[in-house]
């Protein structure tokens, strides 16, 4: 079965800085796809930002990157110039092979100091 | 609506009794997804519907719990005998369908069960 790991319950930033969220998963499959979802207080979970397992080239979306390690199994979220709005909680998840559901990790709080 | 809807927004029951949870996909979307968020952790599958038909409803914690989708759209899904350990948010998301085609959550529903 596969499995998502998120090892930081909390991180902080200041506002406009940079900061890195944290994502190890474990699977057999080679073809998967691996996803940031942010949940704000609103519960509604919001895709940040996806990345196919086939493609080497990390996925960029405005401030929000990935460093996409195939071999390490390791899927980090940097964000940039860190805003406000930013703050919420964000879960790392893992869509794999022939599957269609989504396996998340237990997410990382990430509070925005102004 | 534009998005994906979910009634009620809260629900509290008393323990033993029977509740159903609503969810309006967005319009044409052929895949409806049922998730289950306990309180700290992520979002865990519980079933999967393609079109009509309950594709994969492995995630469904025992036979207390159904969902239904009778004609493609809306989705029900019924809590029979509630227990208190049943108190979560349930999440429900809508995709084009296909493998791995973008899925778009509802801001779910807050069951509490006293």
């Amino acid at each position: 079965a596969q499995t998502v790991t998120q090892s930081q319950p909390e991180m902080s930033v200041q506002e406009a800085e940079t900061v890195t969220l944290s994502c190890t998963y474990d699977t057999s499959e080679s073809d998967y796809y691996l996803f940031w979802y942010k949940q704000p207080p609103s519960r509604q979970m919001i895709l940040v930002i996806r990345q196919e397992a086939y493609k080497q080239q990390n996925a960029t979306e405005n401030r929000f990157s990935v460093n996409f390690q195939k071999a390490a199994k390791s899927f980090s979220l940097k964000i940039s110039d860190s805003q406000l709005g930013d703050a919420a909680m964000y879960f790392c998840a893992y869509s794999g092979g022939s599957n269609y559901k989504l396996t998340f990790g237990k997410g990382t709080l990430l509070t925005v100091n102004p | 609506g534009a998005g994906v809807s979910q009634t009620p927004s809260n629900k509290v029951t008393e323990k033993g009794k029977y509740v159903e949870l609503r969810c309006d996909p967005i319009s044409g979307h052929t895949a409806l997804y049922w998730y289950r968020q306990s309180l700290g952790q992520g979002p865990e599958f519980l079933i999967y519907f393609q079109g009509t038909g309950a594709a994969d409803d492995s995630g469904l914690p025992n036979d207390r719990f159904f969902a239904v989708r009778p004609e493609g759209s809306v989705s029900t899904l019924k809590i029979q005998r509630t227990e208190r350990g049943d108190s979560a948010v349930y999440l429900c998301a809508s995709s084009r369908g296909g493998k791995n085609t973008e899925a778009f959550f509802g801001q779910g529903t807050r069951l509490t069960v006293v």
